[in-house]
């Protein structure tokens, strides 16, 4: 298995586009999450969906960031617009059935806004 | 909610040394407990694992140690060597929620 795969990963933009991470998570895995990553604010959980459906989303900044799961081997965060606060590594991790199992995360995309 | 407190922030051993960082959970429902290892500018990965009908759980060099009583819980790792300096983060786990602790960045020097 490949593991938990994320694209792209490294992003740079300006302030004020719109920003689509990508993820998949390994095949058989029920649970997926969403984490930001920065120095002032360490290891934070965005978005928990488990069979693709939303189950906790309070670790979400504000209304420029949405979360989707079309289908059990896809997901996107997508920040619009962005901010230069938003700069982070942004991981995606999966489980096998929920937050109790094992998280896998992906090799994470790393966020720069100008 | 769930709070986790990890201590120390940072912790610098020598090789051949032990260390030992410690977190504390505030939900008496908390029932799984991993210890997630970072290397720098690398994913987090799982480590070493305990759920809480166990008190210890022993890896090689690595144990987690759980006290439900007193909610918390420790890693220890044995005989250091400095391919151990990375990011540590603990995290306690209730159903349909896991709360990482804030990591301990650990350095072995040589």
């Amino acid at each position: 298995d490949a593991g938990v795969i994320q694209s792209p990963r490294h992003e740079v933009t300006e302030m004020g586009q719109e920003v689509t991470l990508r993820c998949k998570p390994i095949s058989g895995h029920n649970s997926l999450f969403w984490y930001r990553q920065t120095m002032m604010r360490g290891l934070e959980l965005l978005i928990y969906f488990n069979n693709n459906v939303p189950i906790d989303d309070s670790g979400m900044p504000e209304d420029r960031f949405s979360a989707k799961m079309p289908n059990a081997s896809f997901s996107t965060l997508k920040i619009q617009p962005s901010e230069p606060r938003d700069s982070a590594v942004y991981f995606c991790a999966s489980s096998l059935a929920a937050p109790e199992d094992t998280q896998y995360f992906g090799p994470g995309t790393r966020l720069t806004v100008l | 909610g769930e709070n986790v407190e990890q201590h120390p922030s940072t912790l610098s051993v020598q090789e051949g040394d032990s260390a030992v960082i410690k977190c504390t959970y505030s939900d008496s429902a908390s029932n799984y407990f991993p210890w997630y290892k970072q290397e720098l500018g690398k994913r987090p990965q799982l480590i070493i694992d305990i759920r809480s009908n166990v008190g210890e759980k022993k890896d090689q060099r690595i144990a987690v140690t759980l006290n439900k009583t007193a909610k918390h819980f420790s890693l220890h790792i044995t005989e250091t060597q400095p391919e151990d300096s990375a990011v540590y983060f603990c995290a306690a786990s209730i159903p349909g929620k896991s709360t990482f602790g804030d990591g301990t960045t650990l350095t072995v020097k040589p």
